[in-house]
């Protein structure tokens, strides 16, 4: 299986910030890579797929970049919605897995 | 919009069968575009995929559960459901039914996979 490790595991920032979360791949995934934001008691939310195409009605805040092993999310300015974990999952093959996840506090 | 509502007990006794139903409004499960899985959260874990089904009823297992989980669909309710055996304390978690989008990369050929829609998730604990 693909392992997913993310990092930092939990992030303190500020209103306004640029923020930028890391994903890697044990492997190559080429650009399969999708970034999900939960909230708790909600349903998880999917951000980018193909590791930069943001879903429809995400804000344009929001992007991602990466290729082979290495990805990342970027937020390029904190609001308060915005606090939550986020989650990177590779869809490369099967069986498809998710990082362990970042939480994303306020400071 | 599609929305996914997942329904069933919240509390499973130890070597029992867990079973789920996801009913979806919004979307049907005939759909040839879509798969339809089961994810489970762990308490202070990531997220594990379990695997999905097509309309027609084909499967894909994470191999590292394939001998406990069965998922099936009813079209005719637009339900699919997921069993899950011999639950222990390492099966309690959110347990999540999610429409997995398959979408083909036309200028390369591979296809992308991903979770566009999810339920609100239930709680499942197992405990006698």
């Amino acid at each position: 299986d693909v392992q997913m490790t993310q990092s930092p595991s939990s992030l303190s920032a500020s209103v306004g910030d640029r923020i930028t979360i890391a994903c890697r791949a044990s492997q190559s995934i080429s650009n399969y890579l999708n970034w999900y934001q939960h909230k708790p008691a909600k349903a998880p939310k999917l951000l980018i797929y193909g590791a930069s195409t943001l879903q429809s009605g995400v804000p344009s805040r929001f992007s991602g970049s990466g290729s082979g092993t290495d990805f990342t999310l970027t937020i390029s300015s904190l609001q308060p919605e915005d606090f939550a974990t986020y989650y990177c999952q590779h869809s490369y093959n099967t069986p498809f897995t998710f990082g362990q996840g970042t939480r994303l506090e306020i400071k | 919009q599609v929305q996914l509502q997942e329904s069933g007990p919240g509390l499973v006794k130890p070597s029992q069968t867990l079973s789920l139903t996801c009913t979806v409004s919004g979307a049907s499960l005939s759909s040839g575009t879509h798969y339809w899985s089961w994810i489970r959260h762990h308490p202070g874990k990531g997220l594990e995929w379990l695997g999905y089904i097509s309309y027609r009823g084909y499967t894909y297992y994470n191999p590292s559960r394939q001998s406990r989980v069965t998922i099936s669909v009813d079209t005719s309710k637009n339900q699919f459901s997921l069993k899950l055996s011999f639950m222990t304390a390492a099966d309690s978690a959110v347990y999540y039914c999610a429409r997995t989008l398959q979408v083909e990369r036309r200028a390369t050929g591979g296809w992308d996979y991903y979770f566009d829609s999810w339920g609100q998730g239930t709680l499942v604990t197992v405990s006698s």
